[in-house]
Protein backbone atom coordinates (compact mmCIF):
# COMPACT_ATOMS: atom_id res chain seq x y z
CA UNK A 1 0.00 0.00 0.00
CA UNK A 2 1.14 3.66 -0.20
CA UNK A 3 2.80 5.09 2.82
CA UNK A 4 5.04 8.10 3.37
CA UNK A 5 7.75 8.41 6.07
CA UNK A 6 9.41 11.96 7.61
CA UNK A 7 12.09 12.31 9.76
CA UNK A 8 11.15 12.33 13.75
CA UNK A 9 11.04 15.64 15.47
CA UNK A 10 11.02 18.12 16.92
CA UNK A 11 13.86 19.60 14.94
CA UNK A 12 15.61 22.62 16.94
CA UNK A 13 17.37 25.09 14.55
CA UNK A 14 18.55 28.80 14.96
CA UNK A 15 17.55 31.64 12.98
CA UNK A 16 19.13 31.61 9.50
CA UNK A 17 20.03 28.27 9.55
CA UNK A 18 19.62 25.59 7.13
CA UNK A 19 16.71 23.16 7.17
CA UNK A 20 16.03 20.14 5.66
CA UNK A 21 13.38 17.50 6.39
CA UNK A 22 13.39 13.96 4.74
CA UNK A 23 10.48 12.65 3.17
CA UNK A 24 10.72 9.19 1.42
CA UNK A 25 7.65 7.23 0.19
CA UNK A 26 5.98 3.74 -0.98
CA UNK A 27 3.51 3.94 -3.64
CA UNK A 28 2.97 2.65 -7.21
CA UNK A 29 2.56 4.76 -10.34
CA UNK A 30 3.40 8.29 -10.30
CA UNK A 31 1.85 10.06 -7.11
CA UNK A 32 1.75 13.58 -6.57
CA UNK A 33 3.68 14.91 -3.74
CA UNK A 34 3.14 17.86 -1.22
CA UNK A 35 4.05 19.70 1.68
CA UNK A 36 1.92 21.28 3.96
CA UNK A 37 2.79 23.77 7.03
CA UNK A 38 0.46 23.53 10.52
CA UNK A 39 0.85 26.87 12.76
CA UNK A 40 -0.08 25.87 16.27
CA UNK A 41 -3.98 25.48 16.95
CA UNK A 42 -4.64 25.96 13.22
CA UNK A 43 -5.25 23.90 9.78
CA UNK A 44 -2.85 22.89 7.46
CA UNK A 45 -1.79 25.03 4.63
CA UNK A 46 -0.49 24.00 1.38
CA UNK A 47 3.47 25.05 1.39
CA UNK A 48 4.31 23.27 -2.00
CA UNK A 49 3.27 20.53 -4.71
CA UNK A 50 5.14 18.55 -7.22
CA UNK A 51 3.56 16.17 -10.05
CA UNK A 52 6.06 14.27 -11.65
CA UNK A 53 9.89 12.86 -11.23
CA UNK A 54 12.25 15.82 -11.16
CA UNK A 55 9.50 18.74 -10.62
CA UNK A 56 10.44 21.25 -8.17
CA UNK A 57 7.96 23.06 -5.96
CA UNK A 58 8.89 25.89 -4.49
CA UNK A 59 7.27 28.46 -1.88
CA UNK A 60 8.57 31.32 0.66
CA UNK A 61 12.02 29.63 0.60
CA UNK A 62 10.97 26.48 0.45
CA UNK A 63 12.24 23.71 -1.71
CA UNK A 64 11.08 20.45 -2.65
CA UNK A 65 12.72 17.81 -5.62
CA UNK A 66 10.34 15.03 -6.45
CA UNK A 67 13.05 12.65 -6.90
CA UNK A 68 11.94 9.05 -8.82
CA UNK A 69 14.49 7.23 -8.21
CA UNK A 70 15.16 7.57 -4.81
CA UNK A 71 11.33 8.02 -3.90
CA UNK A 72 12.09 11.45 -1.74
CA UNK A 73 10.30 14.46 -1.70
CA UNK A 74 13.13 16.46 1.01
CA UNK A 75 11.71 19.61 2.12
CA UNK A 76 14.75 22.58 2.02
CA UNK A 77 14.75 26.60 3.04
CA UNK A 78 18.50 28.00 2.96
CA UNK A 79 17.55 29.86 6.16
CA UNK A 80 15.17 29.64 8.34
CA UNK A 81 13.07 32.59 10.36
CA UNK A 82 11.34 31.94 14.16
CA UNK A 83 7.92 32.30 11.97
CA UNK A 84 9.00 29.15 10.27
CA UNK A 85 8.42 27.30 13.98
CA UNK A 86 5.39 24.87 12.66
CA UNK A 87 4.72 21.37 12.21
CA UNK A 88 5.74 20.17 8.26
CA UNK A 89 3.33 17.16 6.54
CA UNK A 90 4.49 15.68 3.77
CA UNK A 91 2.28 13.68 1.46
CA UNK A 92 1.26 11.89 -1.58
CA UNK A 93 -1.84 11.22 -3.83
CA UNK A 94 -1.65 8.40 -5.92
CA UNK A 95 -2.42 9.15 -9.67
CA UNK A 96 -5.05 6.88 -10.13
CA UNK A 97 -6.77 8.46 -7.01
CA UNK A 98 -9.77 10.73 -7.84
CA UNK A 99 -8.60 12.79 -4.14
CA UNK A 100 -7.69 11.23 -1.12
CA UNK A 101 -4.08 11.68 0.13
CA UNK A 102 -1.83 9.52 2.09
CA UNK A 103 0.00 11.97 5.06
CA UNK A 104 3.21 11.20 7.21
CA UNK A 105 3.50 11.72 10.90
CA UNK A 106 4.53 15.88 10.41
CA UNK A 107 7.58 16.76 11.56
CA UNK A 108 8.06 19.83 14.36
CA UNK A 109 10.35 22.56 13.62
CA UNK A 110 11.39 24.65 16.56
CA UNK A 111 13.52 27.90 15.07
CA UNK A 112 15.10 30.09 17.96
CA UNK A 113 16.06 33.48 17.85
CA UNK B 1 -12.95 35.06 0.43
CA UNK B 2 -13.37 31.89 -0.63
CA UNK B 3 -12.39 29.28 2.08
CA UNK B 4 -13.47 26.49 4.67
CA UNK B 5 -15.58 27.59 7.67
CA UNK B 6 -15.24 25.42 10.79
CA UNK B 7 -17.62 26.03 13.80
CA UNK B 8 -17.10 25.95 16.69
CA UNK B 9 -12.84 26.33 17.23
CA UNK B 10 -13.58 24.85 20.64
CA UNK B 11 -16.42 22.41 21.66
CA UNK B 12 -16.65 20.74 25.14
CA UNK B 13 -19.11 17.93 25.60
CA UNK B 14 -20.22 15.22 28.71
CA UNK B 15 -19.00 11.94 28.09
CA UNK B 16 -22.06 10.22 26.95
CA UNK B 17 -23.44 12.72 24.70
CA UNK B 18 -23.87 13.16 20.03
CA UNK B 19 -22.11 16.38 19.11
CA UNK B 20 -22.02 17.89 15.42
CA UNK B 21 -18.94 19.90 13.93
CA UNK B 22 -19.93 21.90 11.40
CA UNK B 23 -18.00 22.29 8.13
CA UNK B 24 -18.85 24.86 5.21
CA UNK B 25 -16.85 25.68 2.09
CA UNK B 26 -17.43 27.99 -0.66
CA UNK B 27 -14.65 27.25 -3.04
CA UNK B 28 -17.41 25.03 -5.50
CA UNK B 29 -15.20 21.73 -4.29
CA UNK B 30 -17.26 18.29 -5.00
CA UNK B 31 -15.06 16.19 -2.56
CA UNK B 32 -14.98 17.09 1.16
CA UNK B 33 -13.08 15.12 4.19
CA UNK B 34 -13.01 14.91 7.66
CA UNK B 35 -9.35 13.92 9.41
CA UNK B 36 -8.75 13.79 12.98
CA UNK B 37 -5.84 14.67 14.36
CA UNK B 38 -4.50 13.58 18.11
CA UNK B 39 -1.04 14.96 20.02
CA UNK B 40 1.72 14.29 18.57
CA UNK B 41 0.40 12.56 15.47
CA UNK B 42 -0.40 12.43 11.93
CA UNK B 43 -3.69 13.18 10.45
CA UNK B 44 -6.09 9.78 10.19
CA UNK B 45 -9.56 9.93 7.61
CA UNK B 46 -12.55 9.28 8.86
CA UNK B 47 -15.07 9.94 6.05
CA UNK B 48 -14.80 11.17 2.80
CA UNK B 49 -17.46 12.45 -0.03
CA UNK B 50 -16.94 12.52 -3.31
CA UNK B 51 -20.23 14.09 -4.36
CA UNK B 52 -23.48 15.32 -2.58
CA UNK B 53 -25.64 12.62 -1.21
CA UNK B 54 -22.73 9.97 -0.90
CA UNK B 55 -19.92 9.19 0.96
CA UNK B 56 -17.03 6.26 2.07
CA UNK B 57 -15.43 5.42 5.36
CA UNK B 58 -11.74 5.99 6.23
CA UNK B 59 -9.67 4.49 8.41
CA UNK B 60 -11.27 5.30 11.52
CA UNK B 61 -15.06 5.38 10.89
CA UNK B 62 -16.22 3.89 14.02
CA UNK B 63 -18.35 5.92 16.44
CA UNK B 64 -18.55 8.85 13.76
CA UNK B 65 -21.34 9.62 11.26
CA UNK B 66 -21.78 12.14 8.38
CA UNK B 67 -23.81 13.48 6.04
CA UNK B 68 -23.48 15.46 2.53
CA UNK B 69 -27.77 16.77 1.62
CA UNK B 70 -25.73 20.47 0.36
CA UNK B 71 -22.18 20.25 -2.01
CA UNK B 72 -21.25 23.46 0.98
CA UNK B 73 -21.75 21.65 4.00
CA UNK B 74 -20.38 18.44 5.07
CA UNK B 75 -21.44 18.24 9.33
CA UNK B 76 -19.49 15.37 11.27
CA UNK B 77 -21.19 13.43 14.52
CA UNK B 78 -19.02 12.41 16.81
CA UNK B 79 -21.64 9.85 18.72
CA UNK B 80 -21.06 8.21 22.31
CA UNK B 81 -19.98 5.27 20.95
CA UNK B 82 -16.58 6.62 19.98
CA UNK B 83 -14.13 5.37 22.66
CA UNK B 84 -12.01 8.46 22.83
CA UNK B 85 -13.67 11.35 20.90
CA UNK B 86 -11.15 14.28 22.72
CA UNK B 87 -9.31 15.59 19.05
CA UNK B 88 -8.71 18.31 16.70
CA UNK B 89 -10.77 17.48 14.25
CA UNK B 90 -9.98 19.16 10.59
CA UNK B 91 -12.12 19.24 7.55
CA UNK B 92 -10.74 19.76 4.19
CA UNK B 93 -11.89 19.90 0.68
CA UNK B 94 -10.74 19.62 -2.99
CA UNK B 95 -11.62 19.48 -6.61
CA UNK B 96 -12.84 15.45 -7.61
CA UNK B 97 -11.55 13.50 -10.16
CA UNK B 98 -9.35 11.10 -10.79
CA UNK B 99 -5.38 12.31 -12.12
CA UNK B 100 -4.32 15.50 -11.50
CA UNK B 101 -2.43 16.94 -8.66
CA UNK B 102 -5.44 18.52 -6.81
CA UNK B 103 -4.34 19.63 -3.58
CA UNK B 104 -6.51 19.82 -0.70
CA UNK B 105 -7.62 22.92 1.33
CA UNK B 106 -8.29 23.11 4.68
CA UNK B 107 -10.41 24.67 7.74
CA UNK B 108 -9.12 26.11 10.68
CA UNK B 109 -10.38 23.03 12.87
CA UNK B 110 -12.35 22.48 15.95
CA UNK B 111 -10.78 21.04 19.45
CA UNK B 112 -13.52 18.78 21.03
CA UNK B 113 -13.25 18.06 24.74
CA UNK B 114 -15.19 15.06 26.02
CA UNK B 115 -14.99 15.10 29.80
Amino acid sequence: GNSVTQMEGPVTLSEEAFLTINCTYTATGYPSLFWYVQYPGEGLQLLLKATKADDKGSNKGFEATYRKETTSFHLEKGSVQVSDSAVYFCALRRSDSWGKLQFGAGTQVVVTP
Amino acid sequence: DGGITQSPKYLFRKEGQNVTLSCEQNLNHDAMYWYRQDPGQGLRLIYYSQIVNDFQKGDIAEGYSVSREKKESFPLTVTSAQKNPTAFYLCASSIGGAGGAYEQYFGPGTRLTVT
